[in-house]
This record gives structure tokens, C-alpha cells and sequence, in this order.
């Protein structure tokens, strides 16, 4: 059963850098078939896909976000991490990662973490 | 606004069946990408409820149905239970002069009467 867990501060100033990472159990990142991502979801609000990565570093972002957003992968220690630059309370959200799978859905989650953008 | 569109809320009785519609356009669904739903409990993270349109993962409750025609999909849920209750998300592709890129609806909120 594979199993992601977030990981990082849950309160960032604005203009900051907001760092993110997602540790994978149960299954091997570096296996492939997969992309791994992050999503966000605004509070009260719906989703947001970030973007997501393939194992061999492969990077595809939402355009709304693409020139803050940086995902990266460590196949050694089976994680990927999210870097979201010059964030405003706006991105203050309960961020999530997730397994994308070749059908197009994401099929196992992590429990997701919120974080707050304040000064 | 979301890219796929969703009604913001829906209702029913426990027993009685309820549709929850998602209706995109020509760059997602239209275009023949697969249509995905979640349900999202109460402070939980979402959970995969129908994949590739009509799909249920293990574990999943045949009172859960989707479909999908021309640019829109629907969640058929049937048999309402309280523990139904929650939002609802449908989920695609879009690939349009902006980039290619996944999207989803703005959900629905789920009342069991």
C-alpha cells in the first residue's frame, strides 16, 4: 500500500519561498509508471494542481503558476519537494501529494498540510 | 473559475438517487480525456471514487456510477446514505494554447437530507 506523507513549516512570510516535501512508503518513486505530484486546495475552496514530476525529473506545472513553482525529486530518499517563490497570503493552503497515474487520476494521497502565509 | 464546471451544491434523501453533473468543453472532456471523480469527507484528503469515466476502484460501493457524453460527465449516486455526505470533485485533462494541463471542477457539496 503505497502511503505520502508532507512534510515542511506550516507558516511562511509573504515574499518568501514556501518548501514542501513529500515522503513516499510502500512503493519505489524510481519504479516509474508514475508521476508524482502536488495539489493545493484554497481554504473552503476547491483544488489546484501545482504540477507534478516523473522520476527521471521530467517537470509539467499549471501555467497559472509556472514561473514560482520548482518540483523536484531525490530517488535515494524515494521523496519529491515543492518550491512555490514570492508567495502571498494567497497561497495560503492545504497543500497535498499525490500519485498520477498513465489513466490520468490520482490514486493514493497524502493527508495534506496546511500552510499559512502571514507576516 | 474552474475549468470544468460543477453544480456548487446538491441534495437528497437517504435512499433516493442523486446526479452531480461536470460539464467542460472542446480542450478537456470534449476532446476525449477521461473524466476522474473524488470524494472529499470532512477534513480529509480526497479519495479516488470513479476513475476513467465509469470505474470504480476496489472498494468503492456500486451506489457510485459515472458517465460521460460529449463535453460533460455525471456522478450517479444512488441509494443515498448519511456517510455521503461530502464534496465532490470531478477531474480531467485540458490541453489548450496555454499548455497541457490537468484541471478540476469546483466541486460539489453533497446534503443527505
Amino acid at each position: 500500500q503505497v502511503q505520502l506523507q508532507e512534510s515542511g513549516p506550516g507558516l511562511v512570510k509573504p515574499s518568501q519561498t514556501l518548501s514542501l516535501t513529500c515522503t513516499v512508503s510502500g512503493g519505489s518513486i524510481s519504479s516509474g509508471g508514475y508521476y508524482w505530484s502536488w495539489i493545493r486546495q484554497h481554504p473552503g475552496k476547491g483544488l489546484e494542481w501545482i504540477g507534478y514530476i516523473y522520476y527521471s525529473g521530467s517537470t509539467y506545472y499549471n501555467p497559472s503558476l509556472k514561473s514560482r513553482v520548482t518540483i523536484s525529486v531525490d530517488t535515494s530518499k524515494n521523496q519529491f519537494s515543492l518550491k512555490l517563490s514570492s508567495v502571498t497570503a494567497a497561497d495560503t493552503a492545504v497543500y497535498y501529494c499525490a500519485r498520477w497515474g498513465v489513466a490520468g487520476n490520482f490514486d493514493y494521497w497524502g493527508q495534506g498540510t496546511l500552510v499559512t502565509v502571514s507576516s | 473559475q474552474s475549468v470544468l464546471t460543477q453544480p456548487p451544491s446538491v441534495s437528497g434523501a437517504p435512499g433516493q438517487r442523486v446526479t452531480i453533473s461536470c460539464t467542460g468543453s472542446s480542450s478537456n472532456i470534449g476532446a476525449g480525456y477521461d473524466v476522474h471523480w473524488y470524494q472529499q469527507l470532512p477534513g480529509t484528503a480526497p479519495k479516488l471514487l470513479i476513475y476513467g469515466n465509469s470505474n470504480r476502484p476496489s472498494g468503492v460501493p456500486d451506489r457510485f456510477s459515472g458517465s460521460k457524453s460529449g463535453t460533460s460527465a455525471s456522478l450517479a449516486i444512488t441509494g443515498l446514505q448519511a456517510e455521503d455526505e461530502a464534496d465532490y470533485y470531478c477531474q480531467s485533462y485540458d490541453s489548450s494554447l496555454s499548455g497541457s494541463h490537468v484541471v478540476f471542477g469546483g466541486g460539489t457539496k453533497l446534503t443527505v437530507l
